[in-house]
């Protein structure tokens, strides 16, 4: 069984769409978070979710809005794509911050 | 990545070792990490050093903690061809739940 699974894993829209990615882990770990790698293969934390609730949010623009249903979810929804958005996102949940577990990755290209 | 700090590109001959550096500001971080990403692929976690360790070994992967000059390395022993990949530094901090990257290196192996 996957782990840390994300939906979908390759993602191509337009300028000026709404998407959203979704993530999801069967570990029964209570944090998740989102990071971005960009196109120059940096990685940085984004959001985090300890039980449902925000506890990380960095400098993201207000067009990114994470949303965790319940401990097991959760998803990023982006609205009014940018190409800068174009980035690989990764999930990733932790029982301990110190050991998170990362999910494949989903590649979003805006054209 | 500007807390951690990584050179970008590194190309050894198949056999031989590889050193990847990384060189890191802020003292507090509890654990620092080693991770691998190969081509379109996820995070995949090579290693780790507690920051109360000098070194660790793990098979073919030497970790090396230089604390006074925040200095940390990789070393593989008997590069592969396999071993081609991003090599990523990653620490996290005391009180933080976020995990911190470095730029990435890119190690190529040539046969």
């Amino acid at each position: 069984d996957t782990a840390v699974s994300q939906t979908p894993k390759y993602l191509v829209t337009q300028m000026g769409n709404d998407k959203s990615i979704k993530c999801e882990q069967n570990l029964g770990h209570d944090t998740m978070y989102w990071y971005k790698q960009d196109s120059k293969k940096f990685l940085k934390i984004m959001f985090s979710y300890n039980n449902k609730e925000l506890i990380i949010n960095e400098t993201v623009p207000n067009r990114f809005s994470p949303k965790s249903p319940d401990k097991a979810h959760l998803n990023l929804h982006i609205n009014s794509l940018e190409l800068g958005d174009s980035a690989v996102y990764f999930c990733a949940s932790s029982q301990d911050p110190a050991w998170q577990y990362f999910g494949p990755g989903t590649r979003l290209t805006v054209t | 990545g500007e807390d951690v700090e990584q050179s970008l590109f590194l190309s050894v001959r198949e056999g031989d070792s590889s050193v990847i550096n990384c060189t890191y500001t802020d003292s507090s971080s509890t654990y620092l990490y080693w991770y691998k990403q190969e081509p379109g692929a996820g995070l995949q976690l090579l290693t780790y050093i507690f920051s109360n360790m000098d070194m660790k070994q793990d098979q073919r992967l030497t970790v090396l903690l230089n604390k006074k000059d925040k200095h940390l390395s990789l070393r593989i022993a008997d590069t592969q061809t396999g071993d081609s990949a991003i090599y990523f530094c990653a620490e996290i901090l005391t009180g933080r739940r976020a995990l911190t990257f470095g730029s990435g290196t890119r190690l190529q192996v040539q046969p």
